[in-house]
């Protein structure tokens, strides 16, 4: 079963706008979560990632907020382009651990 | 450019059949990781090497190994073939510890007839 739950599939938003991704988790033993960027016919690229000892991380016009309470963490896209339409993937592992669960993916269209 | 790459791009084989798939990781990577990707469970983690051995290993099926040689070019086998084997098998390659960036390359999109 997926151990990273991603929402929603797919989102559509104007040039400008904040496309915001959610992703939850239930495994407290995870401490590093990536976000990795895949645009059409590419492999997944990081973007950005985080521990749970920082509620938000800035990386240009990506932000990752978390909650380690909630066991959530979003991505937000700000001022988002044309360029930025791609899927993206959250994921998370534990210490030592060379595996990474992916999220199910979200698709985001930015229409100029 | 990852530095990644994978080949061949594309493969159309047949059920019951037998496909190799081969990565070159990038320079100084020793990790290399497998993942299938297909549209109803997303990317699945399949296998990991660390310079020749196996280190980690998820959801990969009996039907399918893989291996590193020693120039760290790793392949990944799937034999007996299914339709449901049908998807994108990306390579990715890091240094070599734990949680450290994982670079994908382009990807082998197999197609089982």
């Amino acid at each position: 079963q997926q151990q990273v739950k991603q929402s929603p599939q797919s989102l559509i938003v104007q040039k400008g706008g904040i496309p915001i991704i959610n992703c939850a988790y239930e495994n407290t033993a995870f401490d590093y979560f990536p976000w990795y960027q895949q645009f059409p016919g590419k492999g997944p690229a990081l973007l950005i990632a985080i521990r749970p000892d920082v509620s938000e991380k800035k990386e240009g016009r990506f932000t990752i907020s978390f909650n380690k309470s909630a066991k959530q963490f979003s991505l937000h896209i700000m001022d988002s382009q044309p360029g930025d339409s791609a899927t993206y993937f959250c994921a998370a592992s534990k210490d030592n651990d060379y595996k990474l669960s992916f999220g199910a993916g979200t698709t985001v269209t930015v229409r100029a | 450019d990852s530095g990644v790459t994978q080949t061949p791009k594309h493969l159309i084989t047949a059920t019951g059949q037998r496909v190799t798939l081969r990565c070159s990781p990038r320079s100084g990577d020793l990790s290399v990781y497998w993942y299938q990707q297909s549209l109803d469970q997303g990317l699945q983690f399949l296998i990991q090497y660390y310079n020749g051995e196996e280190r980690a290993k998820g959801n990969i099926l009996e039907r399918f190994s893989a291996q590193q040689f020693p120039d760290l070019h790793s392949e990944l086998n799937l034999s007996s073939l299914e339709l449901g084997d049908s998807a994108l098998y990306f390579c990715a390659s890091s240094r070599g510890r734990a949680q450290e960036t994982q670079y994908f390359g382009p990807g082998t999109r197999l197609l089982v007839l």
